[in-house]
């Protein structure tokens, strides 16, 4: 298993401003995943974040949007840009350990937009 | 196109059995997973299902027909603490998991 922590845990940005989210891992992980759960919904992929090269963005989201870095095997952030309300939900940061592919997740930030 | 099915809501005693399931629709399958998510925490993995047949884990368990695609997940001696939502979740043929929207159960005492 693996310790993930994120931050902010919880944030209240006003329209068309951005914010950067922080996820640590303890140890050195292959694959860091960037979620996001709007309230009563299922998870939704963002994007893969992948060390030394541009993140694999899933259908309906875009660099412009959710900039993502991974400088190194332990550290990853994701940008939310020029937010909206529609932007409001809990983001999570994961990562994957391989065999057998199951994840492991950090807390999650819970972001409001006004 | 892929899908996941799974009731939205369950009710079930403290000391009792309850059975979650779920049914998916996937062009190609590389394993099912059952995760627990408590109101407000982040998911947690319970389970990992790529052959037919049943993974005992403790009190949980979980079951796999792919021919049926169909998965169940099945918790004993049910806890006060077992109250959470638990996402069915299938591994597709490229490896990206789809969830679920997830079974919302609830234990009474």
């Amino acid at each position: 298993s693996a310790v993930i922590s994120q931050k902010p845990s919880r944030d209240i940005c006003q329209r068309g401003t951005s914010l950067t989210i922080q996820c640590q891992v303890d140890s050195q992980v292959t694959m860091m995943f960037w979620y996001r759960q709007q309230p009563g919904q299922s998870l939704t992929l963002i994007a893969t974040a992948n060390q030394g090269s541009e993140a694999t963005y899933e259908s309906g989201f875009v660099i412009d949007k959710f900039p993502i870095s991974r400088p190194n095997l332990t550290f990853s952030t994701l940008t939310v840009s020029n937010m909206s309300p529609e932007d409001s939900s809990i983001y999570l940061c994961s990562v994957g350990t391989g065999e057998p592919y199951e994840q492991y997740f950090g807390p999650g930030t819970r972001l409001t937009v006004t | 196109g892929q899908n996941i099915d799974q009731p939205t809501e369950m009710t079930a005693t403290e000391g009792a059995i309850v059975q979650i399931n779920c049914t998916y629709q996937t062009s190609g399958f590389n394993g099912l997973f059952w995760y627990q998510q408590h109101a407000g925490e982040a998911p947690t993995f319970l389970s990992y299902n790529v052959l037919d047949g049943l993974e005992e884990k403790g009190r949980f368990s979980s079951f796999l027909s792919r021919s049926k695609g169909y998965s169940y997940l099945l918790l004993k001696e049910l806890q006060m603490k077992d109250s959470a939502s638990y996402l069915c979740v299938f591994m597709d043929s490229n490896y990206q998991l789809i969830w679920g929207a997830g079974t919302k159960l609830i234990i009474k005492p």
